[in-house]
């Protein structure tokens, strides 16, 4: 298996642009996790689906942030419009429900002018 | 909600033992982790212990748990260069909602 997929890797926008970030989570993982780390917070949850429902959104920070996942297999990480202080790198995981551990893809690296 | 903090920084000399601390504050917690992030990857599970015991052991890696005191370490026994690297701790409590530390940068001098 290729692990968890996000692309892009890197991202450099402009301030008020929208920013997709997406993750292809590993076969058969029927949960989803985005996380945003950041020198000042850490690693912070910011969203969960289970079989693709969102079962867990306490951790987006605005209205400007939103996450789909369409299906089994894909979601997006959409910012709209984005702002700097969005700049972070975003993770993508994914797990089973009866495993305890979480798999985490690469990364985003997103920079906003 | 669940804090788990860190140190954010530790040094150590190739061959020394190094210890990495970490506290939590949710008596709950199922499991609690270690995973390793290196320079321009993602998090990789290093271990984990389950909430009743008090040691694993794993190679060169041991992890304690102190309960009473809410209290997580690692310690890697002959530290190398390639052990360098941001290592978070994390707590979870139903399994898939995981709270992680803000991480220990571990810097390994030759």
């Amino acid at each position: 298996d290729a692990g968890v997929i996000q692309s892009p890797r890197h991202e450099v926008t402009e301030m008020g642009q929208e920013v997709t970030l997406r993750c292809k989570p590993i076969s058969g993982h029927d949960y989803l996790f985005w996380y945003r780390q950041t020198m000042m917070r850490g690693l912070e949850l910011l969203i969960y689906f289970n079989n693709n429902v969102p079962i867990d959104d306490s951790g987006m920070p605005e209205d400007r942030f939103s996450a789909k996942m369409p299906n089994a297999s894909f979601s997006t990480l959409k910012i709209q419009p984005s702002e700097p202080r969005d700049s972070a790198v975003y993770f993508c995981a994914s797990q089973t429900s009866g495993g305890n551990e979480q798999f985490f893809g690469p990364g985003t690296r997103l920079t906003v002018l | 909600g669940e804090d788990v903090e860190q140190s954010l920084f530790l040094s150590v000399r190739e061959g020394d033992s190094s210890v990495i601390n970490c506290t939590y504050t949710d008596s709950s917690s199922t499991y609690l982790y270690w995973y390793k992030q290196e320079p321009g990857a993602g998090l990789q599970l290093l271990t984990y212990i389950f909430s009743n015991m008090d040691m694993k052991q794993d190679q060169r890696l041991t992890v304690l748990l102190n309960k009473k005191d809410k209290h997580l370490s690692l310690r890697i026994a002959d530290t190398q260069t390639g052990d360098s690297a941001i290592y978070f701790c994390a707590e979870s409590i139903n399994f898939n909602k995981f709270y992680f530390g803000s991480g220990t940068k571990l810097n390994v001098k030759p």
